[in-house]
């Protein structure tokens, strides 16, 4: 069965310091991905989304994501971390034949002054 | 404004009582989603629809029940079956279901239901 991997429950930063959140997926073909984020007792806010016209795709807030389809990841960075970043991070893709989002266990990303 | 609403945002039950869930969208999305999110747990799977008057049990679908009479309407029913109902509770709506190219899903604001 297709899925995703987060391979990091909480990343921990300074303020201003890059920011790297992991994902592998796993897929028979070239899969949709998305990144969302989700601020406490809020729902989903969709960062961005991969759905194979370019490999390095640019979301809201300064976040970017690369799909490496050797690598089957597709991480998630930003340059400079913000306080305002701090919050959940979910990786989303369908599994084969139909979509039904399917997520990452989350990471947590956690910014420090 | 298009979007997906919940309601309510928090919620108490007593022990051995339904409750119904509230999830209305305005995007013409045919499919509809619920989750269930715990702490530590990510979101897991309860109901999904793909059309109307259809719906199907996703991955802890025990305890709950769904209806999809309308495009727009997907109502979920926390039952006294279910054994631990206090969690965060998501919808999610997207235009299609399968196929390249899929577009992404829009989330509601979530209801938080605590059994008291």
């Amino acid at each position: 069965a297709q899925s995703v991997t987060q391979l990091d429950s909480h990343v921990s930063v300074s303020e201003g310091t890059p920011v790297l959140l992991r994902c592998n997926y796993s897929s028979s073909y070239s899969p949709s991905l998305f990144w969302y984020v989700q601020h406490p007792n809020k729902g989903l806010q969709l960062l961005l989304k991969y759905t194979s016209a370019a490999t390095l795709v640019k979301g809201i807030n300064g976040f970017e994501a690369e799909f490496k389809k050797s690598e089957t990841s597709f991480h998630l960075t930003k340059p400079s971390a913000h306080m305002s970043d701090a919050a959940e991070y979910f990786c989303v893709g369908p599994p084969g034949g139909s979509y039904i989002p399917t997520f990452g266990r989350g990471t947590s990303l956690i910014v420090h002054p | 404004d298009g979007g997906i609403t919940q309601s309510p945002k928090y919620l108490f039950r007593k022990e051995g009582q339904n409750v119904t869930l509230s999830c209305e969208q305005n995007l013409n999305h045919d499919a509809m989603y619920w989750y269930r999110q715990d702490p530590g747990q990510g979101l897991r799977l309860i109901y999904y629809s793909q059309i109307v008057n259809d719906f199907q049990k996703g991955d802890i679908a025990e305890g709950y029940s769904v209806s999809r009479e309308k495009k727009e309407s997907f109502p979920l029913t926390v039952t006294s079956a279910q054994k631990n109902p206090t969690a965060f509770y998501l919808c999610a709506s997207s235009l299609r279901t399968g196929g390249a190219g899929n577009t992404e899903a829009f989330f509601g604001q979530g209801t938080r239901l605590t059994v008291v």
